[in-house]
C-alpha cells in the first residue's frame, strides 16, 4: 500500500512565524502535491512538483513556498504565517494514471 | 463557473437506503473521473476510478460517467453508518500528472 506521511496532525502557530509542513511518500512517486482544504471551498492546489528540485505554482501559491530536495520528501513552507492560513493541509503523491494518494492531513491553526 | 460542481449537502439517509451522489463538469476534455471518500479529520482516499465513460462497480459502490451530459454519479447500495463521510468527485484531462480538479465534496450521514 502507498503510504503518504505528514509529520504533524495538529499544529498551532503564532502570526508571523515561519512554518514547515513535511510530507514523505514511500512509493518512489515522481509527482507530489500540496492542497489546502477549507469548508465551502473544497480542495485548492497550492504547489506541485514533478521531480526533485522542480516546483510549479498551483491555484493559490501566495504566501507559500515549497522544497523538494529528495524524491520522497515534499515540504510546504509558510514564510510568515497569517490567520487566513488556518486550514487543513493535505499532501498527495500521484501513483500513475492521475491517481492521487493523500496523507492524513495537518490541521494548522494560526493565532 | 467552477469546472467541477458538486452539491455540498449535507445529505442524511437511513441505513439501508440507496444513495446517489452527483457532480457536473464543464470541460469536455476530461478523461479521468474519480471519487474520493474522506472521513472526518482524515485525508481523502481513492474510492472509485473511471477512465472515459461508462459504469464501474465495486461491491456496494457504482460509479457512472455520462460524457454526453457531463455528469458523474456515485451510487451506494445498502448504505451503512460506516459510509458516513464526505465524498469528493474529481476529474482530469489526459496526462496531467495528477493535477485533478475537485468538486466541493458532499457530506453524507447514514443514520442507523
Amino acid at each position: 500500500d502507498v503510504k503518504v506521511t505528514q509529520s504533524s496532525r495538529y499544529l498551532v502557530k503564532r502570526t508571523g512565524e515561519k512554518v514547515f509542513l513535511e510530507c514523505v511518500q514511500d512509493m518512489d512517486h515522481e509527482n507530489m502535491f500540496w492542497y489546502r482544504q477549507d469548508p465551502g471551498l473544497g480542495l485548492r492546489l497550492i504547489y506541485f512538483s514533478y521531480d526533485v528540485k522542480m516546483k510549479e505554482k498551483g491555484d493559490i501559491p501566495e504566501g507559500y513556498s515549497v522544497s523538494r530536495e529528495k524524491k520522497e520528501r515534499f515540504s510546504l513552507i509558510l514564510e510568515s504565517a497569517s490567520t487566513n492560513q488556518t486550514s487543513m493541509y493535505l499532501c498527495a503523491s500521484e501513483g500513475g494514471r492521475e491517481k492521487l494518494f493523500f496523507g492524513s492531513g495537518t490541521q494548522l491553526s494560526v493565532l | 463557473q467552477k469546472e467541477v460542481e458538486q452539491d455540498p449537502g449535507p445529505l442524511s439517509v437511513p441505513e439501508g437506503a440507496i444513495v446517489s451522489l452527483n457532480c457536473t463538469y464543464s470541460n469536455s476534455a476530461f478523461q479521468y473521473f474519480m471519487w474520493y471518500r474522506q472521513y472526518s479529520r482524515k485525508g481523502p482516499e481513492l474510492l472509485m476510478y473511471t477512465y472515459s465513460s461508462g459504469n464501474k462497480e465495486d461491491g456496494r459502490f457504482t460509479a457512472q460517467v455520462d460524457k454526453s451530459s457531463k455528469y458523474i454519479s456515485l451510487f451506494i447500495r445498502d448504505s451503512q453508518p460506516s459510509d458516513s463521510a464526505t465524498y469528493l468527485c474529481a476529474s482530469s484531462i489526459y496526462n496531467q500528472g495528477g493535477k485533478l480538479i475537485f468538486g466541493q465534496g458532499t457530506e453524507l450521514s447514514v443514520k442507523p
